[in-house]
C-alpha cells in the first residue's frame, strides 16, 4: 500500500496477557518510529529504528515493552503482561533517510484496550 | 533536551474567525519545525513544515513562520471553517537521525 500500515486496528486484551502490534512502513523508508497516544497524555515517543543502527529505546516506559524490526522493514511492538495503563493508541510512523526536514508519515494506529 | 510548548486549549471559534495557535520550542540543535493535524476519527497527518529560519510553511490556508529569534512557530489561518475542527500538534526534529518531539496538542472546534 501507499501508506504506513498497522495491525490490528483494534485489540482488546485481558490484563496480564501479552500483545503484539505490527507495523509495515512505506516502502523505502529506513526510519521507523513507535509512539503512544493516551487520553490527556499527548504523543509519547517509544522507540526509533534507523537502518542498521542500534535503535533509540529511550522512550520505552518499562521492560515490559520491546520492539524489533526484521529485515529493515516490518516492525513488531510487544507488550508483555499488559496493564490497564497500557490502554492507548499505538502509532507507527516512517520516513526516508536524509535530512531532519523529511516528513514523517503516520499510520492509523492500533487501539489497545486492556480490561 | 528538546521540548515544544503549545498554548492551552481547547479553542472554540465561530466560522470565518481568525485563528492563532501559539507554539514555542527549546532545542539543542537547529531544528526543523512541523504542524501535524488529527481530524476526528483519522490518523495524524502533516499540515505544514519549515526547515530553516524565516521559512514559511503553508497548506490549506494555514501558515506558520519559523522564527529563530523568538523560537516560535505559531500557526495562523485567516478564516477558519467547520472542517478545520481537529487536534493540532506542533513538533520539532533536530537532525536526520532523531525523533519528532511533539507538543501536547490543542483541540480546535469551529462552530457554524
Amino acid at each position: 500500500g501507499a501508506g504506513v500500515s498497522q495491525s490490528p486496528s483494534n485489540k482488546v486484551t485481558e490484563k496480564g496477557k501479552d500483545v503484539e502490534l505490527r507495523c509495515d512502513p512505506i516502502s523505502g523508508h529506513t526510519a521507523l518510529y513507535w509512539y503512544r497516544q493516551s487520553l490527556g497524555q499527548g504523543l509519547e515517543f517509544l522507540i526509533y529504528f534507523q537502518g542498521n543502527s542500534a535503535p533509540d529505546k529511550s522512550g520505552l516506559p518499562s521492560d515490559r515493552f520491546s520492539a524489533e524490526r526484521t529485515g529493515g522493514s516490518v516492525s513488531t511492538l510487544t507488550i508483555q503482561r499488559t496493564q490497564q495503563e497500557d490502554s492507548a493508541v499505538y502509532l507507527c510512523a516512517s520516513s526516508l533517510p536524509g535530512t531532519g526536514g523529511n516528513t514523517i508519515y503516520f499510520g492509523e494506529g492500533s487501539w489497545l484496550t486492556v480490561v | 533536551g528538546d521540548s515544544v510548548t503549545q498554548m492551552e486549549g481547547p479553542v472554540t471559534l465561530s466560522e470565518e474567525a481568525f485563528l492563532t495557535i501559539n507554539c514555542t520550542y527549546t532545542a539543542t540543535g537547529y531544528p526543523s519545525l512541523f504542524w501535524y493535524v488529527q481530524y476526528p476519527g483519522e490518523g495524524l497527518q502533516l499540515l505544514l513544515k519549515a526547515t530553516k529560519a524565516d521559512d514559511k510553511g503553508s497548506n490549506k490556508g494555514f501558515e506558520a513562520t519559523y522564527r529563530k529569534e523568538t523560537t516560535s512557530f505559531h500557526l495562523e489561518k485567516g478564516s477558519v471553517q467547520v472542517s478545520d475542527s481537529a487536534v493540532y500538534f506542533c513538533a520539532l526534529r533536530t537532525g536526520a537521525n532523531s525523533k519528532l518531539t511533539f507538543g501536547k496538542g490543542i483541540t480546535l472546534s469551529v462552530r457554524p
